[in-house]
């Protein structure tokens, strides 16, 4: 199994633009989490889809950020506008939910966003 | 909403050392999860543990949900095993894993 796949791994932009991340979970998860890590507030949950739903947006910082799972296989975080405070390491993590969604997630390598 | 604890903060070891690291959380857990962060940023899981002791090659991990908290332990460090060690709960009805702020680990050779 290759893992949970993000992409691009680093990302350099400049304040105003937009930055979409992306994501494809491990093969047969049916739980989707993305995360932010900053020095500051350490691993915070942003927002997270079951069955490619939305299930709770309530850590989305603002309406700059939006996200969407428009298929199993495949998630994007999206900035617009971005600016210089949401430089950070994006993470997203999937898992098997087993009916519930306590269950083991997997994260994927990250993606370093710096907003200049 | 729950809290969770770690400590300590920080820990330098010569290689061959061996350590714990404490997890404590405020409330009662439904889940419980140990990742190691590389030094490259990457997430590792290390344990998938709400209760009981499980052991995997140096590593073992020990979580006791009736007194709210769980230890990891490492044996015979090496420097492979530096980086940031968190712990992370889920707490009954709430589907949100909330991380502790880390142990931060160095080895030295």
């Amino acid at each position: 199994d290759a893992g949970v796949i993000q992409s691009p791994r680093h990302e350099v932009t400049e304040m105003g633009q937009e930055v979409t991340l992306r994501c494809k979970p491990i093969s047969g998860h049916d739980y989707l989490f993305w995360y932010r890590q900053t020095m500051m507030r350490g691993l915070e949950l942003l927002i997270y889809f079951n069955n490619n739903v939305p299930i709770d947006d309530s850590g989305m910082p603002e309406d700059r950020f939006s996200a969407k799972m428009p298929n199993a296989s495949f998630s994007t975080l999206k900035i617009q506008p971005s600016e210089p405070r949401d430089s950070a390491v994006y993470f997203c993590a999937s898992s098997t939910p087993w009916g519930t969604a306590y269950n083991e997630q997997f994260f994927g390598p990250g993606t370093r966003l710096t907003v200049l | 909403g729950i809290q969770v604890e770690q400590s300590p903060p920080d820990l330098i070891l010569q290689e061959g050392a061996n350590s714990t690291l404490r997890c404590n959380f405020s409330d009662s857990v439904n889940n419980l999860q140990w990742f190691h962060q590389n030094p490259w940023g990457q997430l590792i899981n290390l344990f998938y543990i709400p209760s009981g002791t499980k052991q995997n090659g140096r590593l073992s991990a020990t979580t006791v949900a009736t007194e709210r908290y769980s230890l990891l332990y490492i044996s015979s460090s090496q420097t492979t095993d530096s980086g940031v060690y968190f712990c992370a709960v889920w707490g009954f009805g709430n589907e949100k894993l909330t991380f502790g702020t880390g142990t931060r680990l160095t080895i030295i050779p």
